[in-house]
């Protein structure tokens, strides 16, 4: 069965700086993997998908996330930090074919400092 | 285009009550899903409905929690007798297809405590 480990429960950088939200997962077939974000008091919000094809994503607010599976990870990036980006993100792995069976990680809450 | 949503936003109950919750899912969306995130864990999966049909329920901790969908538009989750362990938040998705790549699209979730 696919899970789903995220490395820290809480973020926390500047504005302006890098962000890294770490994922690794695990998956007995091709998995398909996705970044959520939910922001208080909002629904999850789909940042991006890997879906098999382009190993590099890029999903919207200028994150992006690789795919490595010799690492078996889909860490999630964005060159620059916004305010607007402080929200807890959620990695999440689905085996190919069958998204009803979603295994989401507990949650990377990420803070911006001005 | 109206998004997924959910009510009540939160629910307040005392152990034993009766609790339901609603879930409208994306106009024409034939997939709809249950998922629950109890304090301090992460979010699982509850159960999916393709249209009317329960097409998997694997997810539902037990006969206390009722799920159903009624002319395959909106969903009711009902929690009977509530427990303690209930509370968390209940979120509900919606995706167009019925297999391959859909996303699935959440709504802002229910806030459930039982005191």
């Amino acid at each position: 069965a696919q899970s789903v480990t995220q490395l820290d429960s809480h973020v926390s950088v500047s504005e302006g700086t890098p962000v890294l939200l770490r994922c690794n997962y695990s998956s007995s077939y091709s998995p398909s993997l996705f970044w959520y974000v939910q922001h208080p008091n909002k629904g999850l919000q789909l940042l991006l998908k890997y879906t098999s094809a382009a190993t590099l994503v890029k999903g919207i607010n200028g994150f992006e996330a690789e795919f490595k599976k010799s690492e078996t990870s889909f860490h999630l990036t964005k060159p620059s930090a916004h305010m607007s980006d402080a929200a807890e993100y959620f990695c999440v792995v689905s085996d190919w074919g069958n998204n009803n069976d979603m295994r989401f990680g507990a949650g990377t809450r990420l803070t911006v400092k001005p | 285009e109206a998004g997924v949503t959910q009510f009540p936003s939160h629910s307040v109950i005392e152990k034993g009550q009766t609790v339901t919750l609603r879930c409208d899912p994306i106009s024409g969306h034939d997939n709809l899903y249950w998922y629950r995130r109890v304090m301090g864990k992460e979010i699982k999966f509850l159960l999916h409905f393709v249209k009317e049909s329960k097409q998997d329920e694997s997810g539902m901790p037990n006969n206390r929690f009722l799920a159903e969908r009624t002319g395959g538009t909106y969903s009711t989750l009902k929690v009977q007798p509530a427990e303690l362990e209930d509370s968390g938040v209940y979120f509900c998705a919606s995706s167009q297809l019925t297999r391959g790549l859909e996303t699935q699209y959440f709504g802002p979730g229910t806030r459930l405590l039982v005191l």
